[in-house]
């Protein structure tokens, strides 16, 4: 699998937007970009994925470079609640077949002030 | 309720006696995975399994085995425990392997081998 980098903790006030970057240099065009979060004693949980386009949901939106060497998770105005480690992975399924390893690194932690 | 439910939640053990942690999931999910957490290293994969009778090994499965005789669950058997297997473990499963497929957590076994 792609590897992904994203620092490890970010920090941002409350209502405020929150950028939250992830390099995928390596990248294939088959990849998705999936975005998952782990919030306090609690699994992580899935927050949005996407291939080439930007997505919006609920949750937030994901903004996608045109080469898709890195991507952005948006938080359109955080709460305390949005104080999480947030995962980028990238899933290759079944264009690699036989190989579904998904590993999801050490994520970024935010930090929100009220 | 969609969800996949892992037990115990938490689980003391002495080194060398057997045990398991079981994960079953409601949502007729084919791709079922096993992962560990410990702090700084983030989320690795310990086996996968992509349907019935189908398992293969993640990044680190030393010490571990899985089974998967029905497609709801997907155990995991530390036949001889040691300390080093004291972690965070989550079990996770999706629809089926392709890339667009979102994955599900349960909340976590917190395992001490003493």
């Amino acid at each position: 699998d792609a590897k992904t980098t994203q620092p490890n903790s970010m920090e941002s006030n409350e209502e405020e937007p929150v950028h939250l970057p992830c390099n995928h240099s390596t990248i294939s065009g088959t990849d998705y970009i999936h975005w998952y979060r782990q919030l306090p004693s609690q699994g992580p949980e899935y927050v949005i994925h996407g291939l080439t386009s930007n997505v919006n949901n609920r949750m937030a939106s994901l903004a996608i470079a045109e080469d898709r060497k890195s991507s952005t998770l948006i938080l359109h105005r955080a709460t305390l609640r949005d104080a999480a480690v947030y995962y980028c992975i990238l899933r290759d399924g079944i264009s690699n077949f036989g190989n579904e390893k998904l590993t999801f690194g050490t994520g970024t932690r935010l930090t929100i002030i009220p | 309720e969609a969800q996949v439910t892992q037990n115990p939640r938490y689980l003391i053990t002495v080194t060398g006696k057997k045990l398991t942690v079981t994960c079953s999931q409601n949502m007729n999910h084919e791709y079922m995975s096993w992962y560990r957490q410990d702090p700084g290293l983030g989320l690795r994969q310990i086996y996968y399994s992509m349907n019935v009778e189908v398992t293969d090994k993640g990044d680190v499965p030393e010490g571990y085995k899985v089974s998967r005789k029905e497609k709801r669950n997907f155990p995991l058997i530390l036949e001889s425990p040691s300390p080093n297997q004291t972690s965070l473990y989550f079990c996770a499963s999706s629809l089926n392997r392709d890339r667009y497929e979102k994955l599900f957590f349960g909340s976590g076994t917190q395992l001490s081998v003493l």
